[in-house]
């Protein structure tokens, strides 16, 4: 069971923004480690979307956002796009499990 | 390019031993960290652990402890992860990923190894 939380699914039309949360706790995201966000399309690996809580690599759209504060952060997508459809996760550490990374329990985007 | 090229499909029986393969570029092999991610069937993504190549050094999350070795040699450019006896709950898709430090994000992600294990 992951110790970062996120809404099993959410959805929106084209051009509309939806937000992803990613609740943890004082022993992750509250303890200052900083949160990344991966991209699954289905049948294909994770791909890094937001790093260190609100960087974009290189070639990602400026449509994805990212934010944290306190235990929690939260991914934005603004004018939602039909090939944003897939699943997001966020990634952090954990000091309570000996600074090991965790995963948020995954969030499916669907586009209306 | 970034590239992690993972080793292929892999079909075993409960009780068998395994080691999938995740190979590099040499530079990636001496200045980054390699993790190991699960994702069983329909599920999300587990972080397994990571090493660095350089030293050695390696990190497992409680939930892997024991369960499965990571190890690398960085002379070609390869990491591993290891069962010694397989369960049919070990079935799953295996990426390994770079990262640029041991609390970093994973930057570059091989293509996946699924290994499948069933009597």
């Amino acid at each position: 069971q992951s110790v970062l939380t996120q809404p099993p699914s959410v959805s929106g039309a084209p051009g509309q923004r939806v937000t992803i949360s990613c609740t943890g706790s004082s022993s992750n995201i509250g303890a200052g480690y900083d949160v990344h966000w991966y991209q699954q399309v289905p049948g294909t690996a994770p791909k890094l979307l937001i790093y260190n809580n609100n960087n974009r690599p290189s070639g990602v759209a400026v449509r994805f956002s990212g934010s944290k504060s306190g235990t929690s952060a939260s991914l934005a997508i603004t004018g939602l796009q039909a090939e944003d459809e897939a699943d997001y996760y966020c990634q952090s550490y954990d000091s309570s499990l000996s600074t090991s990374g965790v995963f948020g329990t995954g969030t499916k985007v669907t586009v209306l | 390019e970034v590239q992690l090229v993972q080793s292929g499909a892999e079909v075993k029986k409960p009780g068998e031993s395994l080691k999938i393969s995740c190979k590099g570029s040499a530079e990636t092999f001496i200045n980054y960290w390699i993790g190991w991610v699960r994702q069983m069937p329909g599920k999300g993504l587990e972080w397994m652990g990571i090493i660095y190549p350089g030293d050695s050094d390696t990190r497992y999350s409680p939930s892997f402890q024991g369960q499965v070795t990571i190890s690398a040699d960085k002379s070609i450019s390869t990491a591993y992860l290891q069962w010694s006896s397989l369960k049919a709950s070990d079935t799953a898709m295996y990426y390994c990923a770079r990262q640029t430090s041991s609390i970093s994000r994973f930057d570059f992600w091989g293509q996946g190894t699924l290994v499948t294990v069933s009597s």
